[in-house]
């Protein structure tokens, strides 16, 4: 068990630029989620998969935000046309269905200049 | 938007206290969970308890759940310098399926001084 890991751990980039995080789950759990956290805040919840299908999207996940799970292991967020507002903490989690408990990676920092 | 309230914000406590930190919700629950988060980095699972459950322990933790009032606390006792983290309670909303998503608090950030 290998864990959850996340890349970048860090990403800075100019305002209006587009950026891609990957995060690969922990290798037999089937569900994996996408969360963002400011400074000072709990994580807010952006989407999850079920596999390789997207089961729920937060409104807070913008028509700028998109994320995959092609073939139901890694995934990819991406944000496109940047804004200052983007900078966060953006955490990959991942679990077992009928199984409560998430587990979450390191985390990849964007910071939007 | 965040579901829950925690309460303290902050707690600064001597190494060998005990640590009580309170979780407030607003919806029903299928379960409430104790995450902790070093300082900048992921958070790490505690501990989850049903909404049928009223108490539950692991090794130097004690979570209860008052589904009637929606509240939760979490008690470390024994602390060490290593509990210095933030704590998040989050819960699994009923009505979905278990292991959607989790709405969190915003922490108590928890200072154990040697």
């Amino acid at each position: 068990d290998t864990g959850v890991s996340q890349d970048p751990r860090h990403k800075i980039t100019k305002r209006g630029q587009n950026v891609t995080f990957r995060c690969d789950p922990i290798s037999e759990h089937n569900r994996l989620y996408w969360y963002r956290q400011t400074l000072g805040q709990g994580p807010e919840f952006l989407t999850y998969f079920q596999n390789e299908a997207q089961l729920e999207k937060s409104r807070l996940l913008s028509d700028r935000f998109s994320a995959e799970r092609p073939k139901g292991s890694f995934s990819t967020l991406e944000i496109q046309r940047t804004e200052q507002g983007d900078s966060a903490m953006y955490l990959c989690a991942s679990s077992r269905s009928g199984r409560g408990e998430q587990y979450f990676g390191p985390g990849t920092r964007l910071t939007v200049t | 938007s965040q579901q829950g309230e925690e309460d303290p914000q902050a707690l600064s406590i001597q190494e060998g206290e005990n640590a009580t930190m309170n979780c407030s919700y607003k919806t029903s629950i299928n379960n409430l969970q104790w995450y902790r988060q070093n300082s900048g980095r992921g958070l790490v699972h505690l501990i989850l308890i049903r909404s049928n459950e009223r108490e539950k322990h692991s090794g130097r933790l004690r979570v209860t759940l008052d589904t009637s009032k929606k509240s939760s606390s979490l008690l470390i006792t024994a602390s060490r310098a290593a509990d210095t983290a933030s704590y998040f309670c989050a819960t699994d909303a009923a009505g979905e399926t278990s292991g959607s998503r989790l709405t969190f608090g915003e922490g108590t950030q928890l200072t154990v001084n040697p």
